[in-house]
């Protein structure tokens, strides 16, 4: 079964509105954290928020957030204010317990996200 | 700066050369990893390494190769390419932390076999 889904292969979001990334997760493991990477068309892959299961709220960073329901095992991604830069594949991640017990990243497939002037 | 570098960027290769992907970290990580990336599979971790002289399997090891001889170097060993191997390959490195240890990722190394 897939770990990671993201259900949106491509998206068209219009400059200075707001925008939701979904990503749904599968993990039975009580501790975990979501991840969401950015990949421009240059290729290179950055890092732009993090959620741990424990955490009370929702993640913020700048123009993103992150919508994070745990009954219904979503961490969507929330951009607001969308800018023509924002323009990119959009990776959300998971890793179930902690990297030193060799728990790798697992990501979905990804959303591309195209921003309209 | 902090980074991570791969070498090289580019690689056009053909079927059964063998060829070294490169990777190296400038901020004292023990944990490395090697992510193949293709189309609508998002990214599948190949190898990984928690340091030097540890190394595991990951979700798509066969027909790669890695070693770890110094904390820094990480590097991703074809033996005998196929056309299969096609991808965009991607290092990272990490903190031994929890759960919420962010991955540092190079800037990706684009590999066809012909």
């Amino acid at each position: 079964a897939q770990k990671i889904t993201q259900t949106q292969p491509g998206m068209f979001v219009q400059e200075k509105e707001a925008v939701t990334l979904d990503c749904t997760y599968d993990t039975s493991d009580p501790s975990y954290g979501l991840f969401w990477y950015k990949q421009p068309s240059s290729g290179e892959m950055i890092f732009l928020i993090y959620q741990g299961s424990y955490d009370q709220q929702n993640a913020t960073e700048g123009r993103y957030s992150l919508n994070f329901q745990k009954a219904r095992k979503s961490a969507n991604l929330v951009i607001s204010a969308s800018q023509l830069g924002d323009s990119a594949m959009y990776f959300c991640a998971m890793r179930e317990g902690p990297i030193y017990a060799g728990n790798m990243l697992t990501f979905g497939g990804g959303t591309r996200l195209m921003v309209k002037p | 700066e902090a980074q991570v570098t791969q070498n090289p960027r580019y690689l056009i290769t053909v079927t059964g050369k063998k060829l070294t992907v490169t990777c190296s970290q400038n901020m004292n990580h023990e944990y490395m990893s090697w992510y193949r990336q293709d189309p609508g599979l998002g990214l599948r971790q190949i190898y990984y390494s928690m340091n030097v002289e540890v190394t595991d399997k990951g979700d798509v090891p066969e027909g790669y190769k890695v070693s770890r001889k110094e904390k820094r170097n990480f590097p991703l060993i074809l033996e005998s390419p196929s056309p299969n191997q096609t991808s965009l390959y991607f290092c990272a490195s990490s903190t031994m932390a929890g759960e919420n240890a962010e991955a540092f990722f190079g800037q990706g190394t684009r590999l066809t076999v012909v």
